[in-house]
């Protein structure tokens, strides 16, 4: 119950496209789902994060998506560039515990 | 906004000797941080949560004694691979909580490699 599934594991998509990476989870107590950046031999950065209580919450180019229904949210990228490329990771969390649960991560390569 | 500094980056050092890494707190203060484990392609595990002024909280199958950490004071924890062998060749990542809304800040990573 404390997992988070993400898809998928690797992505390639042409510049200009939108790529779209799906999160799930179970546990109903989580209530703060960031999602973060990583490139090669650096840490995560804080990307855009979302809350249960919206639908959708957009910031430049990138955009999550919440189905609280579904347990699902989703990050979208658009308008992809090749700088866009490393590695994506939803997490989630509930407020005030600071414990996150992160998704295996999703490889991102944006193509010139 | 928050910053985290993790020292070093990057470290070699031979089989059976220790290792310290360093996270700060540059521009506020975390009475708890969060040390990461990452392989290649993998996603971040969490290995022990830092408390200043006590001892740390170590994730199950974690080596206590095997990775020490210290919370020395408001902004700086450390974290020592005692008599490190190989397999504890990994990327080495601290974190700390949010200051007021948002998410956790991440220090830069350290890369070991044991030889």
């Amino acid at each position: 119950q404390q997992q988070v599934k993400q898809s998928p594991q690797s992505l390639i998509v042409q510049k200009g496209g939108i790529p779209i990476i799906n999160c799930a989870y179970e546990n109903t107590a989580f209530d703060y789902f960031p999602w973060y950046q990583q490139f090669p031999g650096k840490g995560p950065a804080l990307l855009i994060a979302i809350r249960p209580d919206v639908s959708e919450k957009k910031e430049g180019r990138f955009t999550i998506s919440f189905n609280k229904s579904a347990k699902q949210f989703s990050l979208h990228i658009m308008d992809s560039q090749p700088g866009d490329s490393a590695t994506y990771f939803c997490a989630a969390s509930i407020t005030g515990t600071y414990k996150y649960i992160f998704g295996t991560g999703t490889r991102l390569k944006v193509l010139a | 906004g928050a910053v985290v500094s993790q020292h070093p980056s990057w470290v070699i050092c031979k089989s059976g000797t220790s290792v310290k890494i360093e996270c700060r707190s540059l521009d506020f203060q975390a009475t708890t941080m969060f040390w990461y484990r990452q392989f290649p392609k993998q996603s971040l595990m969490l290995m022990a949560t830092s408390n200043e002024g006590s001892k740390a909280t170590y994730e199950q199958g974690v080596e206590k004694d095997k990775f020490l950490i210290n919370h020395a004071s408001l902004t700086l924890s450390t974290l020592t691979v005692t008599s490190a062998h190989p397999e504890d060749s990994s990327f080495y990542i601290c974190s700390a909580p949010p200051v007021g809304w948002g998410g956790y800040t991440f220090g830069s990573g350290t890369r070991l490699t044991v030889v």
